[in-house]
């Protein structure tokens, strides 16, 4: 079973600094389908990044992913208020099928 | 504008089944997948499954299979998620998720969500 670990579980920052989000797998994640969603309270995730590094329509450029393999990171430079959310990794193709991090908590310092 | 939208909040007793629905607006629903993710209160995502409408093939979370079905109507551009035998720990919000592209993995769609509340 393929598990994702995200850290840390908290990251406290000031807006307009920079954010570096971790999320390493337990086996290699195939064909890099990894994911990074944004939710903030009382909303759906929203998508961020797919295939470890590809923007999804509509995100700024200040969100950046990286990585292959097993460890995978997700960048946001000069954090904006809205920024402030729970963001989660998902991985594809393994085995459970889906699997999500726990996520990270990205609070206003 | 592409959007899912949701049945409204449900309570059930133990035991008892949901039928959550998920109607797609915006976009061609026979070409893209669906798939079904649930977060307790105060916790994370967890997937439950995913559904091809184009020909019905389904993949289940092994923590669910034997009490979820996935169902689609293209008639009416929905998918259902029916859960039986309910216990207290499937009190979540369930979300239902339009995939990305025409192969599964990502979920760039989602519904506002559906708050089910188990409880005696």
């Amino acid at each position: 079973e393929i598990v994702l670990t995200q850290f840390p579980g908290t990251l406290s920052l000031s807006p307009g600094e920079g954010a570096t989000l971790s999320c390493r797998a337990s086996q290699s994640v195939i064909s890099n389908y990894l994911a990074w969603y944004q939710q903030k309270s009382g909303q759906p995730p929203r998508l961020l990044i797919y295939g470890a590094s590809t923007r999804a329509t509509g995100i700024p450029d200040r969100f950046s992913g990286f990585g292959s393999g097993t460890d995978f990171t997700l960048t946001i430079s000069r954090l904006e208020p809205e920024d402030f959310a729970v963001y989660y990794c998902q991985q594809y193709g393994g085995s459970p099928r889906y699997t999500f991090g726990q996520g990270t908590k990205l609070e206003i310092k | 504008q592409v959007q899912l939208v949701q049945s409204g909040a449900e309570v059930k007793k133990p035991g008892a089944s949901v039928k959550v629905s998920c109607k797609a607006s915006g976009y061609n629903f026979d070409s893209f997948g669906i798939s079904w993710v649930r977060q307790a209160p105060g916790q994370g995502l967890e997937w439950l499954g995913w559904i091809s409408v184009y020909n019905g093939k389904k993949n289940y979370a092994q923590k669910v299979q034997g009490r979820v079905t996935m169902t689609t109507d293209t008639s009416t551009n929905t998918a259902y998620m029916e859960l039986r035998s309910l216990r207290s720990d499937d009190t979540a919000v369930y979300y239902c998720g339009k995939d990305l592209t025409y192969q599964e993995g990502y979920v760039d769609i989602w519904g506002q969500g559906t708050l089910v509340t188990v409880s005696s």
